[in-house]
């Protein structure tokens, strides 16, 4: 079990450019989230899958914004026309839905990727 | 809209000493958590409360909920340097979205020596 791990760490990019994150969930987790945390803040929610179903979208994800998790297993973020207002660390969680060495409901966290719009 | 409110938001204390970390929540919930985070890295799963009176105890953390008042605490016994980070509390209400976690604030403890 390698947990959660998302690519890349740190992206730094310039104002209206796109840039895509990647998450590789815990392998036996059916839940994915994605999470944005801003410096001094505590992480707030973005959306989630459950298998490859996005089920809920946060009103922070704008149209600018897709998330995917095609075959259910990573899933990858997409910002599009990047702003300096979008610099933040996007997290990752995953999660399963069955009990799982006594954790079930316990969301795990990626490292994170931190992106810098300049 | 849930609320989840830490105090204090800054604690420094002295190694040895004992304090508590409290976490109110707005909405009726069965399930909350406990997350570590150090600097420039992500968080740390600590503890999972999932009925009311749950108590946990790790190492010199204590966490224990309350359904009724809203209100949990994490309780640091003894304090040393290694405890010092920042201490989120979330939530998932009992309606709306199964796993959606809301964060409070963040309590950030320093130890010192």
């Amino acid at each position: 079990d390698t947990g959660v791990s998302q690519n890349p760490r740190h992206k730094i990019t310039k104002r209206g450019q796109n840039v895509t994150f990647r998450c590789d969930p815990i392998s036996e987790h059916n839940r994915l989230y994605w999470y944005r945390q801003t410096l001094g803040q505590g992480p707030e929610f973005l959306t989630y899958f459950q298998n490859e179903a996005q089920l809920e979208k946060s009103r922070l994800l704008s149209d600018r914004f897709s998330a995917e998790r095609p075959k259910g297993s990573f899933s990858t973020l997409e910002i599009q026309r990047t702003e300096q207002g979008d610099s933040a660390m996007y997290l990752c969680a995953s999660s399963s839905t069955v009990l799982i060495k006594g954790a079930r409901l316990s969301q795990f966290f990626g490292p994170g990727t931190r992106l810098t719009v300049l | 809209e849930l609320k989840v409110e830490q105090n204090p938001l800054f604690l420094s204390m002295q190694e040895g000493k004992n304090y508590t970390i409290y976490c109110n929540y707005s909405t009726t919930s069965d399930r909350l958590y406990w997350y570590r985070q150090d600097p420039g890295k992500s968080l740390e799963s600590l503890f999972v409360l999932l009925s009311n009176g749950a108590v946990k105890q790790e190492g010199r953390l204590m966490a224990s909920l309350d359904t009724k008042a809203r209100l949990s605490t994490l309780h640091i016994t003894a304090a040393v340097h290694d405890l010092s980070a920042t201490y989120f509390c979330a939530v998932v209400p009992n309606t709306g979205t199964a796993s959606k976690l809301t964060f409070g604030t963040g309590t950030r403890l320093q130890v010192t020596l």
